[in-house]
């Protein structure tokens, strides 16, 4: 079953913040996260291993937390670089390295 | 590093006829190489892994016989659309594990969109 992201697009102007979620029904052992652009490949931003770390990453920083299943992408200060579809990839437990991609949340950066 | 390429990025081709695109990690080692398919505004839905040396594992619904997955080396995965229909019209894209961090971070090449006509 494909996890749930929320939410499923957003607006936003340079400089505002943004929280995308990402929610499963199974017990998580790792969160990916990824941008894509429109025709292009997604682009990995960061990995979340069990253990309820939060990672960051300039302005990009990530939360994970495995009792719940969920995990968090936070985006401060936008920027219109920032603009694309986001995806959460979920690992399992005994899944080997496979994924299970999320909904995607589609989120724009205007001026 | 952890390129991944694609060829080719775009393909136009007949009902009936075979495709065959090709995955390469360029500047590293990959063990394993996934196959995604994406359908325009949806997500990615793995299709199959591929190891290196043995048979790919394909997801539920996926048919074999139809999507032929070859991973011949460590830096090359084909993946052939055989007898293409036009519901096969998709974004494919491949990724590739990383050998960093015990293999837990995917590549992904820059995708083929497969037109079937």
């Amino acid at each position: 079953q494909q996890p749930v992201q929320s939410p499923q697009a957003v607006i936003l102007r340079e400089g505002e913040d943004a929280v995308i979620n990402c929610s499963s029904s199974k017990a998580l052992y790792s969160v990916h996260w990824y941008r894509q652009k429109h025709g292009e490949a997604p682009v990995f931003l960061m990995i979340l291993l069990k253990g309820g770390e939060q990672k960051g990453h300039e302005k990009i920083s990530a939360s994970f937390n495995e009792k719940k299943q969920q995990s968090s992408l936070y985006l401060t200060a936008s920027q219109l670089s920032y603009s694309g579809t986001y995806f959460c990839g979920t690992g399992v437990t005994g899944g080997g390295n496979k994924l299970t991609f999320g909904t995607g949340t589609q989120l724009k950066v205007e001026l | 590093g952890a390129v991944v390429s694609q060829h080719p990025s775009w393909v136009i081709c007949k009902s009936g006829t075979s495709v065959k695109i090709e995955c390469r990690s360029l500047d590293f080692q990959a063990t394993t190489m996934f196959w995604y398919r994406q359908f325009p505004k949806q997500s990615l839905m793995l299709m199959a892994t591929s190891n290196e040396g043995s048979k790919a594992t394909y997801e539920q619904g996926v048919e074999k016989d139809k999507f032929l997955i070859n991973h011949a080396s460590l830096t090359l995965s084909t993946l052939t659309v055989t007898s293409a229909h036009p519901e096969d019209s998709s974004f494919y894209i491949c990724s590739a594990t990383h050998p960093r961090q015990g293999n837990y971070e995917q590549y992904f090449g820059p995708g083929t969109r497969l037109t079937v006509t």
